[in-house]
């Protein structure tokens, strides 16, 4: 079945620098990879999404890129502000939407 | 803004005891779906609905079942809990299959079984 790995489970950056999440997943079929953010006692909520027939997107300070021969996909954050502080979690969607296990993503003033 | 809502933020019940979380959701999507949170296991989907009184099971569904009598309503059962269901659980729903497009979720009911 499908399977998605999400590293690192935690990162802590200086605000201002950049941030980076990566997934890698096994399900070829997949085709939907969005990213969501969970703020401290809060819904999850869509950020960005990208389908397989494209290779990387931006909206503002972040940005995913996808790499479907090699099977992985990552966020970047860039200039990070202490309102980017959340758990973020990568998810893989064909039929259903499988989540990775989250990354607790902390930025120092 | 869609709005998806649980029936309680708290629950707590006893072993043996049958759950009702109940979710609605106020914009006619086809789709919604059942998750529940742990730490360090990310969002792990039980069962989900992609129309009125169908059902699939997702990747968790021992334990659970699920009732859609009505296209906003989506009920997650609980026949007899036990204490290893202890958890977040978390409603969404979506216009677009899961595969689709965004999945807006409710608050979130944490369930503890003693």
């Amino acid at each position: 079945g499908e399977n998605v790995e999400q590293h690192p489970s935690t990162l802590s950056v200086q605000e201002g620098d950049s941030a980076v999440i990566k997934c890698t997943y096994s399900d070829s079929a997949s085709n939907y990879f969005p990213w969501y953010k969970q703020e401290l006692g809060k819904r999850p909520q869509l950020i960005i999404d990208i389908r397989s027939n494209v290779g990387e997107k931006k909206d503002q300070r972040i940005a995913v890129t996808l790499n479907k021969t090699a099977k992985h996909f990552s966020l970047h954050i860039t200039e990070t502000q202490p309102e980017d502080s959340a758990v973020y979690f990568c998810a893989i969607g064909a039929q259903k939407l499988v989540f990775g296990q989250g990354t607790r993503l902390t930025i120092n003033p | 803004d869609v709005k998806v809502t649980q029936s309680s933020r708290y629950l707590v019940k006893r072993t043996g005891e049958k759950v009702f979380l109940e979710c609605v959701q106020d914009m006619d999507h086809e789709n919604m779906f059942w998750y529940r949170q742990d730490p360090g296991l990310g969002l792990r989907l039980i069962y989900f609905s992609y129309d009125v009184k169908m059902k699939e099971k997702g990747d968790i569904p021992e334990g659970y079942s699920v009732s859609r009598e009505k296209k906003e309503r989506f009920s997650l059962i609980l026949e007899s809990a036990s204490t290893n269901q202890t958890s977040m659980y978390l409603c969404a729903s979506s216009l677009r299959p899961a595969g689709g497009g965004e999945q807006f979720f409710g608050p979130g009911t944490r369930l503890t079984v003693l």
